[in-house]
């Protein structure tokens, strides 16, 4: 069965210190991963996927296959940051399985 | 583009109720989905349609049912709402792996 955890509920950090939202995952096949963001009054949006390997808004994730992990990194967080992010996690279907959320907070 | 839309953006119901969620895309979209977001629940499929009238339950389907009539439009049907189902609603729609979602509906059952 496919499984995301997202262990943070909630997440707070200073502007300009480093932010890690960590995300594990359970599938046997080839997985895919995303990040999707909700800002406040916002809809739901795609922030990054493994496959591209970019850097959105200043985020990077990688895939770690050994350890089953796709964590989310941003080595200088912005106040503009604070939102709710999800883990998804896709591959071999089209239906996405979403993990619980982490709520970020970043203080002035 | 609109992208996503829904209708109503909020609605109270009583027990009982039954009432239909509305959501529309103009992307031209073969997939689209019913999600519903609760506090430390996260988002969690209700029901998806691979293509017009075609229909595949999710992860937790009781107390609904779906309509896919057409390409533009899927729609979410509460028979008789219970308290249980107050949540945010969000419809999307997938584009080759994105999925584009709604603004939501923000239902509460008294």
């Amino acid at each position: 069965a496919q499984r995301v955890t997202q262990p943070e509920k909630l997440l707070s950090v200073f502007k300009g210190a480093p932010v890690e939202l960590k995300c594990n995952y359970s599938y046997s096949g080839s997985p895919e991963l995303f990040w999707y963001v909700q800002y406040s009054r916002q809809r739901l949006q795609l922030l990054l996927r493994h496959i591209s390997r970019e850097s959105i808004k200043g985020f990077t994730a990688d895939l770690n296959k050994g350890e089953t992990s796709f964590h989310l990194k941003k080595p200088f967080a912005q106040e503009e940051d604070s939102a709710m992010y999800y883990c998804a996690l896709g591959g071999g279907s089209e239906k996405l399985v979403f993990g619980k959320g982490t709520k970020l907070t970043v203080n002035p | 583009n609109a992208g996503v839309t829904q209708t109503p953006k909020f609605q109270v119901l009583k027990t009982g109720q039954s009432m239909t969620l509305q959501c529309a895309q103009d992307m031209n979209h073969n997939s689209m989905y019913w999600y519903r977001q609760d506090p430390g629940m996260g988002l969690r499929l209700i029901y998806y349609s691979a293509s017009e009238g075609t229909t595949d339950k999710g992860e937790v389907p009781n107390g609904y049912n779906v309509s896919r009539l057409n390409k533009r439009e899927f729609s979410l049907r509460l028979e008789s709402a219970a308290p249980s189902q107050t949540s945010v609603y969000f419809c999307a729609s997938l584009n080759t792996y994105e999925q584009y979602f709604g603004p939501g509906t923000r239902l509460t059952v008294t």
